[in-house]
């Protein structure tokens, strides 16, 4: 299957301060990826969806302004936790949608944990 | 979006096979079926996917009826490495994007 990667795999910062996560598509070119996630013993929740060129559309409740997402690339999108808080402690993971065989798969990256102090 | 329902919890023993059944009453035409699996801080993985009938890859089997409100995974000869959460979703890349919507997912423990 398709390839995703996920950078940093693992995250501690001080509160206040903010964290880029990025996306990659490895083997195919992605115009659409999607952030997710995931508390601790609970399902996967989904973010936002990332757009190639155009802006994230997001979930009810997310806030557009705190989770900042940016798709440049065909293969590239970055989330940004701004401010982060302790709350935002949790393990996000993204996906990117494979135009393959299988045109309805979505493939996830690894995730990153991200623990704020 | 088509709301999926899982068990909660499984339990199986090494060697055994295992059925987990989805239900998606509200399906759509266009929807296809992905399950996935999922181990403790990593990313789910793509195990199958199918429209109708029946699937198979050297992993799995997926099982969807002719009314597609259902479809059951199979796992044949489950090993201690197949305890993870496997998760039923349904989706359709022309609406709304191809974005899934994951249910709560099956815990699936195998014991020795």
């Amino acid at each position: 299957g398709a390839v995703v990667s996920q950078h940093p795999s693992r995250v501690i910062c001080k509160s206040g301060t903010s964290v880029k996560i990025e996306c990659r598509s490895l083997d195919f070119q992605a115009t659409t990826m999607f952030w997710y996630r995931q508390f601790p013993k609970q399902s996967l929740m989904l973010m936002a969806t990332s757009n190639e060129g155009s802006k994230a559309t997001y979930e009810q409740g997310v806030e557009k302004d705190k989770f900042l997402i940016n798709h440049a690339s065909l293969t590239l999108s970055t989330l940004t936790v701004t401010s982060a808080h302790p709350e935002d402690s949790s393990f996000y993971i993204c996906s990117a949608r494979d135009p393959g065989p299988f045109k309805e798969t979505q493939y996830f990256g690894p995730g990153t944990r991200l623990l704020v102090l | 979006l088509a709301k999926t329902t899982q068990p909660i919890s499984m339990d199986s023993y090494e060697g055994q096979e295992v059925n987990i059944t989805c239900s998606h009453n509200n399906i759509a035409t266009n929807d296809y079926i992905t399950w996935y699996q999922q181990f403790p801080s990593q990313g789910p993985r793509f195990i199958i996917q199918g429209y109708k009938t029946k699937v198979t890859n050297e992993v799995a089997s997926l099982f969807i009826p002719a009314d597609r409100k259902s479809s059951t995974l199979s796992l044949p000869r489950v090993s201690l490495s197949d305890t993870a959460v496997y998760y039923c979703l349904v989706g359709d890349t022309g609406n709304q994007g191809g974005k899934l919507i994951f249910g709560q997912g099956t815990e699936l423990s195998v014991k020795p």
